[in-house]
């Protein structure tokens, strides 16, 4: 149980232009979403938080016009970088939390982006 | 007051050998502590977690080791295996807020 699904895995786009990224719980609802970004043999970047149905909270620093995020359903919440740049280039990972529960995340396999 | 500290950065072990990663945090606001292991191109994977009413935690071979007082926690994986080569991660948490994580540790375990 608690499999966090990402998709696409690995993209590839030109820059300037835009990139979406699903994150889906697939066997439980997930009220909260987080989104974190990863630099190679770095750990893991908080960007925001997602909640469904709410606006994303997102953490300072992280330009929210750049990075849209969307949690629409209790399964389903999207990243979408915006105009690509390629020191957007990186490892997005997704995580949920179970409903009715605060604490522990199931991360999804992460989304490597690479920006030409 | 938001970090969590983890070491060594690197770890090398021998096959069979215990692998050891401590962490070490301040914020007394931190009541969740987890474990995740990571494989290079994967999202991190929860392999173990503790509150801090207890001491230790056990599950097969992964052993989490709590010390409230001095606000450390660390794991221990036994019988080391050359599989277990990853990232491993520490993190802490308020209740029912956001994760706060280490800097990682690279575990090497050598046939």
């Amino acid at each position: 149980g608690a499999v966090v699904s990402q998709h696409p895995s690995w993209v590839i786009c030109k820059s300037g232009t835009s990139v979406k990224i699903e994150c889906r719980s697939l066997d439980f609802q997930a009220t909260t979403m987080f989104w974190y970004r990863q630099f190679p043999k770095q750990s893991l970047m908080l960007m925001a938080t997602s909640n469904e149905g709410s606006k994303a909270t997102y953490e300072q620093g992280v330009e929210k016009d750049k990075f849209l995020i969307n949690h629409a359903s209790l399964t389903l919440s999207t990243l979408t970088v915006t105009s690509a740049h390629p020191e957007d280039s990186s490892f997005y990972i997704c995580s949920a939390v179970t409903s009715g529960s605060s604490e522990t995340q199931y991360f999804g396999p992460g989304t490597r982006l690479l920006v030409l | 007051q938001q970090q969590v500290k983890q070491s060594p950065q690197s770890l090398i072990v021998q096959k069979g050998g215990i692998s050891i990663i401590n962490c070490a945090y301040e914020n007394t606001a931190f009541d969740y502590f987890p474990w995740y292991q990571q494989f290079p191109g994967k999202g991190p994977a929860l392999l173990i977690a503790i509150r801090p009413d207890v001491s230790e935690k056990k599950e097969g071979r992964f052993t989490i080791s709590f010390n409230k007082s001095a606000k450390q926690f660390s794991l221990h994986i036994m019988d080391s295996q050359p599989g277990d080569s990853a990232t491993y991660f520490c993190a802490a948490a308020p209740y029912g807020q956001n994760f706060v994580f280490g800097p990682g540790t690279r575990l090497s375990v050598l046939p």
